[in-house]
């Protein structure tokens, strides 16, 4: 299964980017990447995901490098609520019809005012 | 409705109890999955249902039971837990394929004492 790597924790200040970024070097070519957050004690809230190309919806924009090896999720407007633990996943193909999203350690965002 | 609704919120059961956790989602969504998470961790995959078959265990011990009786609903069937399996127990759903997000509930927050 293919693994990814994120910074254990990050600040940004309230009204500014938050730029989270992981790193996928493993990932396979029909593998996509999917980003989650947890506000704590909630379930985990979908946020975007790609397979190449560059994805923005209502929430954040999503990066992925040419090569796809890496990818950054970008808040473009933090605000406190934002405050989280956010899940970088590339999700697996197992089985008849099972699909795996395995979740690695993942980035605690701290936004401060 | 976009929400998968899972009962009950809290439980606390002895160890020589039989409890039922419940998850249901009217999303036409047809995969399901059962998720473990301790204090402070990532979510842990247990079982993953695609079109009502349990398609993925992820070697979960046998008195942890799922069932999932038609497309909305999921259970999952406790009995003689122990006290390590204390933890938050988090269902989802979504679309089958890869490229679909998953719809998360917000938990069952499970007591073994």
């Amino acid at each position: 299964d293919a693994k990814t790597t994120q910074p254990t924790s990050m600040d940004c200040a309230e009204g500014r980017a938050a730029n989270l970024p992981c790193n996928h070097s493993t990932i396979s070519g029909n593998e996509y990447v999917y980003w989650y957050r947890q506000i704590h004690s909630q379930g985990p809230q979908y946020i975007i995901h790609g397979l190449k190309n560059n994805e923005t919806n209502e929430m954040a924009s999503l990066i992925i490098t040419e090569d796809r090896k890496s990818s950054t999720l970008i808040l473009p407007h933090a605000t406190l609520r934002d405050t989280a633990v956010y899940y970088c996943i590339v999700r697996v193909a197992r089985g008849t019809g099972g699909f795996k999203t395995i979740f690695g350690a993942g980035t605690r965002l701290f936004v401060k005012a | 409705d976009t929400e998968v609704t899972q009962t009950p919120k809290h439980l606390v059961m002895g160890m020589t109890n039989k409890k039922s956790l419940k998850c249901e989602q009217h999303m036409g969504h047809r995969a399901m999955y059962w998720y473990k998470q301790k204090a402070k961790k990532p979510p842990e995959l247990m079982f993953v249902y695609s079109y009502e078959k349990l398609s993925i265990n992820e070697s979960v011990p046998s008195r942890f039971s799922p069932e999932c009786p038609n497309s909305s609903l999921l259970n999952l069937h406790l009995h003689a837990l122990q006290p390590e399996d204390s933890a938050l127990y988090l269902c989802a759903s979504s679309q089958t394929g890869v490229s679909y997000g998953y719809t998360f509930g917000s938990g069952t927050r499970l007591t073994v004492v």
